[in-house]
């Protein structure tokens, strides 16, 4: 069965600082991967996808992720963390056929100390 | 252009009490979904539809009902609520259910039923 685990619920970083969340699929085929951002109190938006072709993507507010098939990861890094970037972060794999299902990790949640 | 609105945001229900949450979107969307969100387990799909007059179910979609009159619309109907159904639920909206266009979320519901 498809499924996406990010292994740390809770990370604490210092502004300024690098960042790496960590997500681990299992999925047969080529999969989908999504990285989304969730801010207090608000919905979910899309910081970067991978579909094929390079695996190393390009997000919105300096975020990237890579993709390696070898471990079954869609790791998403900043190098520089700001405090506005405190927020839960969701990794996600389409569900297989065209349903429009996706499948959400368990969410890391991000803490910037000042 | 208001993107996926959600109303209520906030709701407090008795057990056995009937709602309906409201979704719409102005994007002219085929596809739209429901998902709950639950502390450590991410957001799992509920409901969805790819067109006006097309619903199926996702993965836990016992104690809800939906339906697409409309494009622009995807209410939620709790028929009896429970206390197991208290939750953030996010309406999303895509222009197709192929996982290769951008799904956008709406603010979310909070729900709560005593």
């Amino acid at each position: 069965a498809q499924s996406v685990t990010q292994p740390d619920i809770h990370i604490t970083v210092s502004e300024g600082a690098s960042l790496e969340l960590r997500c681990n699929y299992s999925y047969g085929a080529t999969p989908y991967l999504f990285w989304y951002v969730q801010s207090p109190g608000q919905g979910l938006q899309l910081l970067l996808k991978y579909f094929s072709g390079d695996t190393l993507v390009q997000g919105i507010k300096g975020f990237e992720a890579e993709f390696k098939r070898s471990q079954s990861s869609f790791n998403l890094r900043k190098p520089s963390v700001h405090w506005s970037d405190a927020a839960e972060y969701f990794c996600a794999v389409a569900g297989s056929g065209n349903t429009g299902k996706l499948i959400f990790g368990q969410g890391t949640t991000l803490q910037v100390k000042p | 252009n208001a993107g996926v609105t959600q109303t209520p945001k906030f709701q407090v229900l008795k057990t056995g009490q009937s709602m309906t949450l409201q979704c719409a979107q102005d994007m002219n969307h085929e596809y739209m979904s429901w998902y709950r969100q639950d502390p450590g387990m991410g957001l799992r799909l509920i409901h969805y539809s790819v067109g006006a007059g097309i619903t199926d179910q996702g993965e836990v979609p016992n104690g809800y009902n939906v339906s697409r009159s409309t494009t622009e619309d995807f209410p939620l109907r709790l028929l009896s609520a429970a206390p197991s159904q208290t939750s953030v639920y996010f309406c999303a909206s895509s222009l197709q259910s192929k996982p290769t266009y951008e799904q956008y979320f709406g603010p979310g519901t909070r729900l709560t039923v005593t």
